[in-house]
């Protein structure tokens, strides 16, 4: 079945340094959408990436889409103590595409 | 404005008893998605319904689990006989169109404790 990859699992870094997590499918995703669960909260939609090649940006954090539509990552530059949080990366599942797949998460722990 | 709302937001159960969690999804979404995640782990999809209509059951335990939307009144997902295993975090999803390629809008949660 589909699998959707994230590395790393874990990272903890110091306020101010960047972070990077890596998102990777088994199979080409349609679309590609982020997630950030913060500690003891529930998944809130980030952003979606449609095109191959596609990068966002929000204030620090940016999104991309790889060119073969099967990768994603999101950099996030100069961390903040805000962002710490589990993030997830999703795709519509291969299968039906009536739901998400969603990736193993990474989670970021910032300290000052 | 109100979000997806879910209740309880804690549940504690005894072995063998039942659990019922309920998902009221955001105003003038009738797409609901249910969701387990263990804790430090992912989401792990469970169901996706439309009202009255399960659409992909293929997440859910076959024994003991069931869900439903009806026409009138929040999403329900009910546990039977309960197992010390079925304790995790259970997130119910909405969407205001179907599948894979929309936003999808979670509620906080219901937390399931099985003592």
């Amino acid at each position: 079945g589909q699998q959707v990859m994230q590395i790393p699992q874990y990272q903890h870094v110091q306020e101010g340094e960047d972070f990077t997590t890596y998102c990777n499918s088994s199979t080409t995703l349609s679309n590609i959408q982020w997630y950030k669960q913060r500690p003891g909260g529930h998944p809130v939609f980030l952003i979606q990436l449609v095109k191959s090649g596609e990068v966002k940006k929000q204030k620090r954090l940016t999104f991309q889409f790889g060119e073969a539509k099967k990768n994603s990552s999101l950099h996030i530059t100069a961390t903040q103590t805000t962002d710490v949080g589990t993030y997830f990366c999703a795709g519509p599942d291969t299968g039906t595409a009536s739901k998400l797949t969603f990736g193993t998460g990474t989670r970021l722990q910032v300290t000052l | 404005n109100a979000g997806v709302m879910q209740n309880p937001r804690h549940l504690v159960r005894r072995r063998g008893q039942e659990a019922r969690l309920r998902c009221s999804p955001m105003k003038g979404h009738s797409h609901v998605y249910w969701y387990r995640q263990l804790p430090e782990e992912g989401l792990k999809f469970m169901v996706y319904l439309q009202k009255e209509n399960i659409i992909d059951e293929s997440g859910m335990p076959k024994e003991r689990f069931s869900a439903e939307f009806p026409k009138e009144g929040p999403s329900i997902l009910r546990i039977q006989q309960v197992v010390r295993g079925d304790s995790a975090a259970y997130f119910c999803a909405s969407a205001g169109l179907a599948g894979g390629y929309n936003e999808q809008f979670f509620g906080p949660g219901t937390r399931l404790t099985v003592l």
